[in-house]
């Protein structure tokens, strides 16, 4: 099965712009999750679609919104980016692996903010 | 509060040195805990499940444990190519996961 698939690899923004990050989830996963990753504070949960319906919300503010697709696609957009909005965004989807329930990582997005 | 929390934040181990990477939790109720691998600029990288206290994983030179509170990462005779970032994360009875900040890992030839 091909793996978790995010687009684009890298985004350079300015302030007050907004942007939208894409993620595939594994075929046959429908929960996808999105995590915000900086130096500072790890990995930090975002929100979780699972069949085109948030199911979980971290304490992230209003700019930061997403989608799902009935494809189970995955869109993230933030609104009036911020310079603290530089991170790695990374995508899981999760889903039955070998082990049991288990969230597989897309590669990330790198977005910088100037 | 549901909390996970690693040590040591960075590790530094000659070739062959052995150790372990301590992993410990506060969750309202856990469905399971992961242990991912992570090297720079890319996403973490599965490597163990646990359910259950008293459970043991294998994989090559990596071992994974887990109590009631905590959960251990061994690393028997280190390579270099074993350099990564080593991330715990927890999945409560409510679903979330938390990821703990991780252990910086190098192994020196």
């Amino acid at each position: 099965k091909a793996g978790v698939t995010q687009t684009p690899r890298y985004l350079i923004k300015t302030r007050g712009q907004q942007v939208t990050l894409s993620c595939s989830p594994i075929s046959g996963h429908r929960s996808v999750s999105w995590y915000q990753q900086t130096p500072g504070q790890g990995l930090q949960f975002l929100f979780e679609y699972f069949s085109e319906t948030q199911r979980n919300k971290g304490n992230f503010p209003g700019r930061f919104s997403g989608r799902q697709f009935s494809n189970s696609r995955s869109e993230m957009n933030v609104s009036t980016l911020e310079l603290g909005d530089s991170a790695l965004y990374l995508c899981a989807s999760r889903g039955l692996g070998s082990y049991g329930e288990t969230q597989y990582f897309g590669p990330g997005t790198r977005l910088l903010v100037l | 509060e549901d909390q996970v929390t690693q040590s040591p934040e960075a590790l530094r181990l000659q070739e062959g040195e052995s150790s372990s990477l301590n992993c410990s939790y506060t969750v309202s109720g856990l469905r399971g805990l992961f242990w991912y691998r992570q090297d720079p600029g890319k996403g973490p990288e599965f490597l163990f499940t646990l359910y259950s206290a008293g459970e043991e994983k294998e994989k090559e030179r990596l071992k994974a444990t887990l109590t009631k509170k905590e959960s251990f990462l061994h690393i028997t005779a280190p390579k270099p190519e074993d350099s990564a970032t080593y991330l715990c994360a927890v999945q409560s009875t409510g679903n979330q996961f938390y990821f703990g900040t991780g252990t910086s890992l190098t192994v020196i030839p």
